[in-house]
């Protein structure tokens, strides 16, 4: 079974700065996707950004990028340039490769994150 | 159209109601799951189904019953609910060969 593990229940930023928020999971899987989901306080979840196991380039996604570390079995989420709009809940989750009908989204806990202006 | 839409937005029932969300999207997905969401809390995974048939059922009690009527509908029916069923259901879709997962904006549901 896999697990993902977020260590931070809340962080805060302030608007412009850069935060990062950490994820670890453990597997033994080989070939997976890794993931980080926004969901702002309106509770729509959207996906933020996305990573290929097999990919050793970490992913970016304009002001969103990644930082995978795969024999650590870590993946952070960098935000650049914070803005109010950033603040929400963000979840890492992990999900087995190749699975069809049977793909499952392991989430973690989460993190709230504060942006100040 | 790259939206998943849930209907309707909040929901209160008593205990002994019936009660049905709805889930659709147009995107061609063949891979539609519903979650239930607590406060500050992670989605747990509910029910998957797959080309309309049902390929994952999280020992969901028997009164959340899904329903799969067409590729693009996926329903939830409750029945007899608890107060602890309270939550936030959320749907989502997947397309075939994708991996990411899309999420509707949820049914804030309240079982009094």
């Amino acid at each position: 079974a896999q697990t993902v593990t977020q260590s931070q229940p809340e962080m805060s930023v302030q608007e412009a700065e850069t935060v990062t928020l950490s994820c670890t999971y453990d597997t033994s899987e080989s070939n997976y996707y890794l993931f980080w989901y926004k969901q702002p306080p309106s509770r729509q979840m959207i996906l933020v950004i996305r990573q290929e196991a097999y990919k050793q380039q970490n992913a970016t996604e304009n002001r969103f990028s990644v930082n995978f570390q795969k024999a650590a079995k870590s993946f952070s989420l960098k935000i650049s340039d914070s803005q109010l709009g950033d603040t929400a809940m963000y979840f890492c989750a992990f999900m087995k490769q190749n699975t069809g009908a049977n793909s499952k989204l392991t989430f973690g806990k989460g993190i709230t994150l504060s942006v100040r202006p | 159209d790259t939206e998943v839409t849930q209907t309707p937005k909040h929901l209160v029932m008593g205990m002994t109601n019936k009660k049905s969300l709805k889930c659709e999207q147009h995107m061609g997905h063949r891979a539609m799951y519903w979650y239930k969401q607590k406060a500050k809390k992670p989605p747990e995974l509910m029910f998957v189904y797959s080309y309309e048939k049902l390929s994952i059922n999280e020992s969901v009690p028997s009164r959340f019953s899904p329903e799969c009527p067409n590729s693009s509908l996926l329903n939830l029916h409750l029945h007899a609910l608890q107060p602890e069923d309270s939550a936030l259901y959320l749907c989502a879709s997947r397309g075939q060969g994708r991996d990411e997962q899309f999420f509707g904006p949820g049914t804030r549901l309240t079982v009094l």
